[in-house]
């Protein structure tokens, strides 16, 4: 049973680039979070996804960010117009339905530079 | 909303000794509380966790205790290792645990 998977590691944009991180869920897990942490810091929730449904985001910056998780494919976390500040470490975790969201599964991580 | 709080931030032991890492949180309905790993450009690892029914709860040379009362909970690693040198996560979660709430992290080195 593969883990959670990200892609892609390591990601550089130009400010006022786009990024979009993916995350595939482990197999039959259909909660995903999405995590950011910057350096030497702790993780701060930005989003809880289920299947085509965003449960709570009240950790998403209001504008420039958005994540969907649809019917079919990875979830997908997206930032317009990069700044520097967003540069960081941005963790997908997924649980399994009937958790609670309990025993959340990390993925690798996705490392972005804005330059 | 929850405010978690992680002391200390670095931590320096030698081999065989042991290892305390505390932390508080503010939000009484918090009821799950995992501990992470992470080594350096890594995936955050769960080691331990536990629940606010439980006061304490051991895994090998890893133990987690908690008190409901102060709002603290605590990771103790006895006979540490040097692999067991990383940065460490505490977290809360409600009932819902639809997020968990990290703690700024513990950066432990364990000196052969």
């Amino acid at each position: 049973n593969a883990g959670v998977m990200q892609n892609p590691r390591h990601l550089v944009r130009r400010r006022g680039q786009e990024a979009r991180l993916r995350c595939s869920p482990m197999k039959g897990h259909s909660h995903v979070y999405w995590y950011r942490q910057l350096p030497e810091e702790g993780l701060k929730f930005m989003v809880y996804l289920q299947k085509e449904n965003i449960i709570d985001e009240s950790g998403m910056p209001k504008e420039r960010f958005s994540a969907e998780f649809p019917k079919e494919g990875p979830s997908i976390l997206r930032i317009q117009q990069v700044v520097r500040g967003d540069s960081a470490a941005y963790f997908c975790a997924s649980s399994p339905p009937g958790s609670g969201g309990e025993e959340q599964y990390f993925g690798p991580g996705t490392r972005l530079t804005v330059t | 909303g929850e405010n978690v709080e992680q002391h200390p931030s670095t931590l320096s032991v030698q081999e065989g000794d042991s290892a305390v890492i505390k932390c508080t949180y503010s939000d009484s309905a918090s009821n799950y509380f995992p501990w992470y790993k992470q080594e350096l450009g890594k995936r955050p690892q769960l080691i331990i966790d536990i629940r606010s029914n439980v006061g304490e709860k051991k895994d090998q040379r890893i133990a987690v205790t908690l008190n409901k009362t102060a709002k603290h909970f605590s990771l103790h690693i006895t006979e540490t290792q040097p692999e067991d040198s990383a940065v460490y996560f505490c977290a809360a979660s409600r009932n819902n645990f639809n997020k968990f709430y990290f703690g700024s992290g513990t950066k432990l080195n364990v000196k052969p």
